[in-house]
């Protein structure tokens, strides 16, 4: 199956400050990756599906302009918490879809102190 | 909307069967998922199962699906301590689109 990967896999950054998130897709040529973040013991929501050139598709109660998505290439999406907050804090993980299944990467824990 | 529901802990010994149940919504649904997931780590695919299909067996994973009660099952045979993590169960109606997760079922597993 596809290699998907994230980087960094762990960021601790200040409240109001703004994170960069990076997801490759090694293998596989994605022309729609998915982002999902997961809370502490609970199960993966999804925010948001990003479009290889185009704009992407938020769900509700997600806000595009906290969130910045960015897919490029066909092989990277970016996903940028701008401004971020303690409740910011997550694991956020993409992921890319093949024709039965999906590829995720291995996640990136964000901290906000 | 759409919704996955699993029992959200199952504590077995070592050596016995695991079982592991999902419910879902939604009739639509054409791909049924089961991903693990360690501590701190990502998704690791177990297996998937398409909804014309009644079960599936892949050396110690046994999928069950009634479609009629909308109703997957994860058997594990065998179960070792390394099976220990928390189980998703998550369905989509399209290949290649997202997935809809139910909110995961920790597996406890005691030697």
């Amino acid at each position: 199956g596809a290699v998907v990967s994230q980087h960094p896999s762990r960021v601790i950054c200040k409240s109001g400050t703004s994170v960069k998130i990076e997801c490759r897709s090694l293998d596989f040529q994605a022309t729609t990756m998915f982002w999902y973040r997961q809370f502490p013991k609970q199960s993966l929501m999804l925010m948001a599906t990003s479009n290889e050139g185009s704009k992407a598709t938020y769900e509700q109660g997600v806000e595009k302009d906290k969130f910045l998505i960015n897919h490029a290439s066909l092989t990277l999406s970016t996903l940028t918490v701008t401004s971020a907050h303690p409740e910011d804090s997550s694991f956020y993980i993409c992921s890319t879809g093949g024709t039965y299944e999906q590829y995720f990467g291995p996640g990136t824990r964000l901290t906000v102190t | 909307g759409e919704d996955v529901e699993q029992s959200l802990f199952l504590s077995v010994r070592e050596g016995d069967s695991s079982v592991i149940n999902c419910t879902y919504t939604d009739s639509s649904s054409t791909y049924l998922y089961w991903y693990k997931q360690e501590p701190g780590a990502g998704l690791q695919l177990l297996t998937y199962i398409f909804s014309n299909m009644d079960m599936k067996q892949d050396q110690r994973l046994t999928v069950l699906l009634n479609k009629k009660d909308k109703h997957l099952s994860l058997r594990i045979a065998d179960t070792q301590t390394g099976d220990s993590a928390i189980y998703f169960c998550a369905e989509t109606g399209q290949a290649g689109t997202a997935l809809i997760f139910g909110k995961g079922t920790t597996l406890s597993v005691s030697s």
